[in-house]
């Protein structure tokens, strides 16, 4: 298994352009989320979904949008990218093939707006 | 609403000796706690896990943590250091009477492990 993935690793916008962070795992986990990490501030969760077809808001959702036709995928789509919005990005999992409340991680894409 | 406090931004410790991350904690219900550690440019990797039992809880790479209900606190330990332990240590928790609810993350601990 990889386990989960995400690409890019690296990626440079401008502000107000658009892009798509994808992730997928290959677990078969039913939930799925989007953290951010900022230095001094750790882990704030963006957006999460509970299996496929459902998402919900986390703690900073604003400028992001998600979406979950699958199981595996859970894209992160920035509409209008923003200075505030560089950050490092990871995705997560959990299932119950894991254990129910162990998250597995992304190696994580790290994201720069100019 | 859930929260997780360390307390320290960094640990230093010498190799060999014990180490101590501090964690406390605020849930309204049973609370579910989790250790994670970040190596540089990486994940973040599962630690260990307390959500019900013995209150001491064993984990990966020598690490335990001790759950204490009257103090709040979640405390990770290890009895002797290794330079390879130095990392960013975070601590998490949920809400285990809301089934899937969203862990709740701290702003992580440094821990510097010196020669």
């Amino acid at each position: 298994n990889a386990g989960v993935t995400q690409t890019p690793k690296f990626q440079v916008l401008k502000t107000g352009q658009s892009m798509t962070l994808q992730c997928a795992q290959d677990m078969n986990h039913e939930y799925m989320s989007w953290y951010r990490q900022d230095p001094g501030m750790g882990l704030r969760l963006i957006h999460y979904s509970v299996g496929a077809g459902i998402t919900d808001q986390g703690e900073v959702p604003n400028g992001y949008n998600v979406s979950r036709s699958t199981t595996e995928d859970f894209p992160l789509r920035l509409l209008s990218a923003a200075p505030s919005q560089t950050s490092v990005y990871f995705c997560a999992s959990i299932g119950a093939s894991g254990g129910r409340d162990t998250q597995y991680f992304g190696p994580g894409t790290r994201l720069t707006v100019l | 609403a859930q929260s997780v406090a360390q307390p320290e931004d960094q640990v230093n410790v010498a190799e060999g000796n014990p180490l101590t991350v501090k964690c406390t904690y605020s849930v309204s219900g049973n609370p579910y706690l989790f250790w994670y550690v970040q190596y540089p440019n990486r994940g973040l990797q599962f630690l260990l896990k307390y959500i019900t039992g013995d209150n001491l809880v064993k984990g990966s790479y020598g690490f335990e943590a001790e759950f204490n209900k009257s103090q709040t606190s979640f405390h990770l330990k290890k009895p002797s250091a290794l330079v390879s332990d130095s990392a960013l240590y975070f601590c998490a928790v949920r809400d285990g009477n809301s089934g899937y609810s969203t862990l709740t993350f701290g702003k992580g601990t440094m821990l510097l492990v010196s020669p």
